[in-house]
């Protein structure tokens, strides 16, 4: 299986701030790559697929880039409705695998 | 408007168990691959299984931690897929959601059900 590895685990940050998170995986993924966003009680949402298409809806404040095995998704400035936790999943080869995820908290 | 909907959720004693459903409405439901992701409270998210269309002959395919307990099954004329999990276990403990993929498409995971709550406890 592919291992998604994902950091930081966490991170503290304010209102405004830019915030970058990786996912390195174990072996190529070409593109096959998306960011979710999960916030309490509520099913995941995708973000961001083919590592650096912009899911419909989202806001342009998110980005990603990446392509093989390094991967990051961007918030430009972050807004108070962004406090959540972040997953990465490729889906190149079967299983999919997700990252650890990483929890944006506020400072 | 793509829509799945898990049900069946509840509580069960180990070695017990439990069918869930995931009713899909809003998309060519019969061309999608299906999946069923857990996530255990306060973890990450956990790929369960998958139950691919008809013109991939239906191929399931599972997680090694749930291999011999969990079956996957689909009813095409219904919308529905079905998870069947057998011999649980307490650390099978978890919100079950259900997602999709559409074949050639970048509808990875783009989709998801609300979830529904599995406990295993005596």
């Amino acid at each position: 299986d592919i291992q998604m590895t994902q950091s930081p685990s966490s991170l503290s940050a304010s209102v405004g701030d830019r915030v970058t998170i990786t996912c390195r995986a174990s072996q190529g993924i070409r593109n096959d790559l998306g960011w979710y966003q999960q916030k309490p009680g509520k099913a995941p949402k995708r973000l961001i697929y083919a590592a650096s298409t912009l899911q419909s809806g989202v806001p342009s404040r998110f980005s990603g880039s990446g392509s093989g095995t390094e991967f990051t998704l961007t918030i430009s400035s972050l807004q108070p409705e962004d406090f959540a936790t972040y997953y990465c999943l490729q889906h190149d080869s079967s299983p999919p695998t997700f990252g650890q995820g990483t929890k944006v908290e506020i400072k | 408007e793509v829509q799945l909907v898990e049900s069946g959720g509840g509580l069960v004693q180990p070695g017990g168990s439990l069918k869930l459903s995931c009713e899909a409405s809003g998309f060519t439901f019969s061309g999608s691959a299906i999946h069923w992701v857990r996530q255990a409270s306060g973890k990450g998210l956990e790929w369960v299984g998958r139950v691919r269309n008809k013109a991939n002959n239906y191929a399931t395919a599972y997680a090694a931690s749930v291999q011999g307990r969990f079956t996957i099954s689909r009813d095409d004329s219904q919308d529905t897929t079905y998870l069947q999990m057998n011999s649980l276990e307490v650390e099978d403990t978890a919100v079950y959601y259900c997602t999709r993929n559409v074949p050639t498409t970048p509808n990875w995971f783009d989709a998801w059900g609300q979830g529904t709550l599995v406990t295993v406890s005596s």
